[in-house]
């Protein structure tokens, strides 16, 4: 398997359930994103792990709990959702060069907060 | 104020046709990163092109191109012999700083659709 993936795919979920976006990626990457994506909004950055420590939490609420137990895994815990956290999130991972840190990205979990 | 700004929400290309989907970026670092990323109705956020700012010349990859312009602060993509595959929605995304795993800040995308 090649590049970034992340399961589910589609999660719908209750306010008061407690599930967890898992990412992986097979590209020797050092560095791993989650961004959210919701209607009409650019994309936003959650979180950024490097070498498996997070270095940047951009103001989000405690409900998304992230989690990187290696550098090729990357979960997002969720619980106690409300129905505006519904949206696409995207991970991602780069190693940056000199040069450049594209980031590559996963397809994406769609996930309903109903 | 905006770091990215695509102004167009939406374009039209006949299949065959040369497109220009803009964007312009704000930034008072000297050393920045540019990239486009494609997303098809699938979700996938697909990597196209990258510039970096001190690249003297444009990028180029395949049918695409970035007409980087530094003192408009402009960073427009061009796509050349429009596909039917090429319709989705199109992000400008911009790197502040020198490269090192920086988070990205991406404009709101411009949705293009490909006309047989």
């Amino acid at each position: 398997e090649t590049g970034v993936t992340q399961t589910p795919r589609h999660l719908v979920m209750g306010m008061t359930n407690k599930k967890s976006l898992k990412c992986e990626q097979h590209l020797g990457h050092n560095a791993m994103y989650w961004y959210k994506q919701s209607a009409k909004k650019p994309l936003e950055l959650m979180f950024v792990y490097s070498l498996e420590e997070r270095v940047e939490n951009n103001s989000v609420p405690s409900r998304f709990s992230p989690e990187c137990p290696n550098s090729s895994h990357l979960f997002l815990h969720l619980h106690t959702l409300q129905p505006e956290d519904s949206a696409l999130y995207l991970c991602a991972s780069s190693q940056a060069t000199e040069y450049t840190d594209t980031q590559y990205f996963g397809p994406g979990t769609r996930l309903t907060v109903l | 104020a905006q770091k990215i700004t695509q102004t167009q929400p939406g374009m039209f290309v006949q299949e065959k046709e040369a497109v220009t989907l803009d964007c312009t970026y704000d930034t008072s670092d000297p050393s920045y990163g540019l990239f486009w990323y494609k997303q098809p109705s699938s979700g996938e956020m697909i990597f196209l092109i990258y510039q970096g700012s001190y690249d003297q010349q444009n990028a180029t990859e395949g049918r695409y191109s970035l007409n980087f312009q530094k003192a408009r602060k402009s960073a427009n993509l061009v796509i050349s012999a429009s596909q039917l595959g090429d319709s989705a929605m199109y992000f400008c995304a911009m790197r502040e700083g020198a490269s090192g795993n920086t988070p990205l800040v991406f404009g709101k995308g411009t949705r293009l659709s490909v006309i047989a």
